[in-house]
């Protein structure tokens, strides 16, 4: 079946860094992106998303400038939170949908970020 | 008003017993709908898709009303595995994105 492998699983980063977050499509063409954002006890709320080639859409309220998203190929998207800060601390997961659209979307195994 | 409502929980229930969960969405031009189990610290699964005439799987039955904006869960003879949070999704205007509750906690205890 179709498998999203996301990297990293978690990591831990200094405040004022930046971190990169890897998904990538293993056995299909990822033609939408989607990333989520997780903070515990609350439901997966979508950040932005992506089409392959083209700049991604943000969701209201989050900061295009501070979550940079790539998808640059059918194969790879990825999130960089840059200049991290505490209140970015999260379980970030990217949702892959192939050709087709709305149909068979395929989660990455998320990245639980904490910023100190 | 949030865009999927769920009872969050927790549902304790002894093994075997059956155990029903209910979810509501707010917009009426959603088109696909389904039901997902994430486990802690994990990535959702897709349990089941929801389909308007009710569907089927084993011990877990969904049933869609359109009119009511109203999707229900249902687990039969429930097994200490199926300890989890259940995630409502509705896919929004766009069709593509998915729209996530809260997840409803349900643990089966021995």
């Amino acid at each position: 079946g179709a498998v999203v492998s996301q990297h990293p699983s978690w990591v831990i980063c200094k405040s004022g860094t930046s971190v990169k977050i890897e998904c990538r499509s293993l056995d299909f063409q990822a033609t939408t992106m989607f990333w989520y954002r997780q903070f515990p006890k609350q439901s997966l709320m979508l950040m932005a998303t992506s089409n392959e080639g083209s700049k991604a859409t943000y969701e209201q309220g989050v900061e295009k400038d501070k979550f940079l998203i790539n998808h640059a190929s059918l194969t790879l998207s990825t999130l960089t939170v840059t200049s991290a800060h505490p209140e970015d601390s999260s379980f970030y997961i990217c949702s892959a949908s192939g050709t087709g659209g709305n149909y068979g979307y395929t989660f990455g195994s998320g990245t639980r970020l904490t910023v100190v | 008003r949030k865009e999927v409502e769920q009872d969050p929980g927790p549902f304790n229930v002894p093994e075997g017993a059956t155990v029903a969960f209910n979810c509501t969405y707010s917009n009426s031009a959603s088109q696909s709908f389904f039901w997902y189990r994430q486990d802690c610290r994990k990535e959702p699964k897709l349990l089941m898709s929801v389909y308007s005439s009710g569907n089927e799987d084993g011990r877990f039955t969904a049933q869609l009303n359109r009119a009511s904006q109203y999707i229900s869960l249902l687990i039969r003879d429930s097994k200490l595995s199926d300890s989890a949070t259940y995630l409502c999704v509705v896919t929004g205007d766009s069709g593509y994105a998915l729209n996530f509750g809260k997840g409803t906690s349900l643990l089966v205890t021995p």
